[in-house]
C-alpha cells in the first residue's frame, strides 16, 4: 500500500478558477505535510507546510488538514497559467523519511 | 546565489560504465539525501546521511552507492550503470532543528544510461 496517495489527475482549469488538489496518507502518526510545486523538468519547490488540522492560508493557495480523516488539500484560487505544474504532496512518517506521492498535473487553460 | 548545487547536470554514460553524481550545499544543514524520479512514480529515496559519520540506505539502494565527504557534500556513485538507471536524480538537505524540517532541492541531474 502507497504511503501518499494524490488523486491522478491530470487536472485542467480555465484561468481564474479554483484548482483543488487532494492527498490521502496512511500513517496517522504522521505530524508534518507538505506541496511541493515541479514544473516540468526543475526541482521541486516547497510551498506549503502545514502541521495541525484546519486550514492554512498563503496568498493564492490554501492547504487544508483533516487527521482523523488522513486526508490533505491545496486549493489555487484565481488560478494562473503560471499556476500549471506538477503538485506532489509529502509527508513525514518517521525522523527521516519524507514520503511522496505521485504526483499531479495541472494545467491552467488562458 | 543556489542553496543547494549538483553536478553534472546532464549526463549520458553507457552502460556498464562507472559515474558519479556529486552535490553540494551552503545551507548549513546536517541532513542530506539522494533521490531518483521516474515518470510517474514520484520522488523515491536512494541514501540518505544526518551527519558525515552516518549513512543509511534509503527503498532502492541496490546499484548505487553514496559518501559524505562533508557537511556541504554529498555524492552518489553508479558504480556499473544500467539503463533503467536513467531518471532525475534530485539532491535535497535539511535541518532537524527546524519545526517540520522541511527538505530543499537542487536543481537535479538528468542522467542518461544507453
Amino acid at each position: 500500500q502507497k504511503e501518499v496517495e494524490q488523486n491522478s489527475g491530470p487536472l485542467s482549469v480555465p484561468e481564474g478558477a479554483i484548482a483543488s488538489l487532494n492527498c490521502t496518507y496512511s500513517d496517522r502518526g504522521s505530524q508534518s505535510f507538505f506541496w511541493y510545486r515541479q514544473y516540468s523538468g526543475k526541482s521541486p519547490e516547497l510551498i506549503m507546510s502545514i502541521y495541525s488540522n484546519g486550514d492554512k492560508e498563503d496568498g493564492r493557495f490554501t492547504a487544508q488538514l483533516n487527521k482523523a480523516s488522513q486526508y490533505v488539500s491545496l486549493l489555487i484560487r484565481d488560478s494562473q497559467p503560471s499556476d500549471s505544474a506538477t503538485y506532489l504532496c509529502a509527508s513525514h512518517f518517521n525522523d527521516y523519511k519524507l514520503s511522496f506521492g505521485a504526483g499531479t498535473t495541472v494545467t491552467v487553460r488562458a | 546565489d543556489a542553496d543547494v548545487t549538483q553536478t553534472p547536470r546532464n549526463r549520458i554514460t553507457k552502460t556498464g560504465k562507472r559515474i558519479m553524481l556529486e552535490c553540494s550545499q551552503t545551507k548549513g544543514h546536517d541532513r542530506m539525501y539522494w533521490y531518483r524520479q521516474d515518470p510517474g512514480l514520484g520522488l523515491r529515496l536512494i541514501y540518505y546521511s544526518f551527519d558525515v559519520k552516518d549513512i543509511n540506505k534509503g527503498e532502492i539502494s541496490d546499484g548505487y552507492s553514496v559518501s559524505r565527504q562533508a557537511q556541504a557534500k554529498f555524492s552518489l556513485s553508479l558504480e556499473s550503470a544500467i539503463p533503467n538507471q536513467t531518471a532525475l536524480y534530485f539532491c535535497a538537505t535539511s535541518d532537524p532543528r527546524v519545526a517540520g524540517e522541511e527538505q530543499y532541492f537542487g536543481p537535479g541531474t538528468r542522467l542518461t544510461v544507453t
